[in-house]
């Protein structure tokens, strides 16, 4: 079956460390997001790449870094310079279409980060 | 810019009953608008989507919306709904900004179904 997968499901860590989630699509999609959801306010946009070897700037990068060095991976590094890491992230993956937005984003289930 | 706003934080309704989820938008151009569902503790689920033709669009799970322009609407339906409905609910308007897709989430409805 095609789809997302995220690893882990929960995530806890020390405040101070950094952390990587793993984010990982069969789709064959180009496009790939990270999101942020926090209770009450819907998901921001992290980051998002198009392409291999690219990616940009979402809405709330900072104390985020991402890469993308294969077409099935978009991993999300949670840095020490995050004031308020503790969420849930969500993975999304999409068609490219330089034409039309009109394709919808596939979601991962999600990885609950936890520092404290 | 574009936003979306969903003005019901949580609703409740009983299993069996008709169910209206609220979303308006506001967008210069022609939207490109979705509804997701997200289960507690799981990533979103596309239910329906809509970006030309009939304003009428149905869904997955019985889901249907309608758009109105002269509204800036796009409400969710549901004529009966069932125990396993209870989530959460987010429209989205979409479109395109420096090549890739600009999604813009509403803030979500919660929804409860009593027996």
């Amino acid at each position: 079956d095609g789809g997302i997968t995220q690893s882990p499901k929960y995530l806890f860590r020390k405040e101070g460390q950094n952390v990587t989630l793993s984010c990982e699509q069969n789709l064959n999609h180009d496009a790939m997001y990270w999101y942020r959801q926090d209770p009450g306010q819907g998901l921001r946009l992290i980051y998002y790449s198009q392409i291999v070897n690219d990616f940009q700037k979402g809405d709330i990068a900072e104390g985020y870094s991402v890469s993308r060095e294969k077409k099935e991976s978009f991993p999300l590094t949670v840095t020490s310079a995050q004031k308020n890491p503790t969420a849930f992230y969500l993975c999304a993956s999409s068609v490219q279409d330089r034409l039309s937005p009109r394709y919808e984003q596939y979601f991962g289930p999600g990885t609950r980060l936890t520092v404290t | 810019a574009q936003s979306v706003t969903q003005p019901d934080i949580h609703i409740t309704v009983s299993e069996g009953a008709s169910l209206e989820l609220r979303c308006n938008y506001s967008y210069g151009a022609t939207p490109y608008l979705f509804w997701y569902v997200q289960s507690p503790g799981q990533g979103l689920q596309l239910l329906l989507k809509y970006f030309s033709g009939d304003t009428l669009v149905q869904g997955i799970k019985g889901f249907e919306a309608e758009f109105k322009r002269s509204q800036s609407s796009f409400n969710l339906r549901k004529p009966s709904v069932h125990w396993s409905d209870a989530a959460e609910y987010f429209c989205a308007v979409v479109r395109y900004s420096g090549g890739y897709q600009k999604v813009t989430f509403g803030t979500g409805t919660k929804l409860q179904v009593i027996p």
